[in-house]
């Protein structure tokens, strides 16, 4: 069955250091997301992707984050200055796009410790 | 705007008892609703989903979940727990507009005693 992978599975990272994530997204998905867990808390929407766009973020989703697609296969989320309070898990996750099947298919996710 | 409330902070059910979380959202269009389960440290996995057609729904391990619109409900049972189900549990509504995002709950923490 085809899964969405992620890279790595933990970050370690110095507070003000950029960090790049990276997502690999089930291949004829349409939809990419990110998501973030911070620990003992809930999961939260960031920001979803499509036809190589942002189509809805949210507010934790400000200046410090981007994503991007940079080939046919990879998607990325960047933040570009970490602090502490960015420390999470971060799951990405790809969706179709037919009314037919709406479920989102979660990856592993990608633990980031910022010090 | 469209939310999700699950109760139940955290429950406690000895093992081979019967369990049932609850879910409740608000969503203005049909729901398209979903229940992960997350053990510490480790990812989300889909326990089951509704989309349409039959109310009660049934997923992996044994769990099913029953939607009912009139109480805007989607509550989790097992009739057996096992120790091995032990975990976080969430419940999830799909927002069918802009980005097609996926809504939380705060989850329920299951501890099962011997």
């Amino acid at each position: 069955e085809p899964e969405v992978t992620q890279t790595p599975s933990h970050q370690v990272t110095q507070m003000g250091q950029e960090v790049i994530l990276r997502c690999v997204p089930i291949s004829n998905h349409l939809y990419f997301y990110w998501y973030r867990q911070i620990l003992g808390q809930k999961v939260e929407f960031l920001v979803s992707f499509y036809n190589n766009e942002i189509s809805e973020k949210s507010e934790i989703f400000d200046d410090q984050f981007s994503v991007e697609r940079p080939d046919g296969s990879n998607f990325t989320l960047k933040i570009r200055s970490t602090k502490l309070e960015d420390s999470a898990m971060y799951f990405c996750a790809s969706y179709i796009g037919t009314a037919s099947s709406y479920e989102q298919y979660f990856g592993p996710g990608t633990r980031l410790t910022v010090t | 705007a469209q939310s999700v409330t699950q109760p139940d902070i955290h429950i406690t059910v000895s093992e081979g008892a019967s369990l049932e979380l609850r879910c409740n959202y608000s969503y203005g269009a049909t729901p398209y609703l979903f229940w992960y389960v997350q053990s510490p440290g480790q990812g989300l996995q889909l326990l089951l989903k509704y989309f349409s057609g039959d109310t009660l729904v049934q997923g992996i391990k044994g769990f099913e979940a029953e939607f009912k619109r009139s109480q805007s409900s989607f509550n989790l049972r097992k009739p057996s727990v096992h120790w091995s189900d032990a975990a976080e549990y969430f419940c999830a509504v799909g927002a069918i507009t802009g980005g097609f995002k996926t809504i939380f709950g705060a989850g329920t923490r299951l501890f099962v005693k011997a």
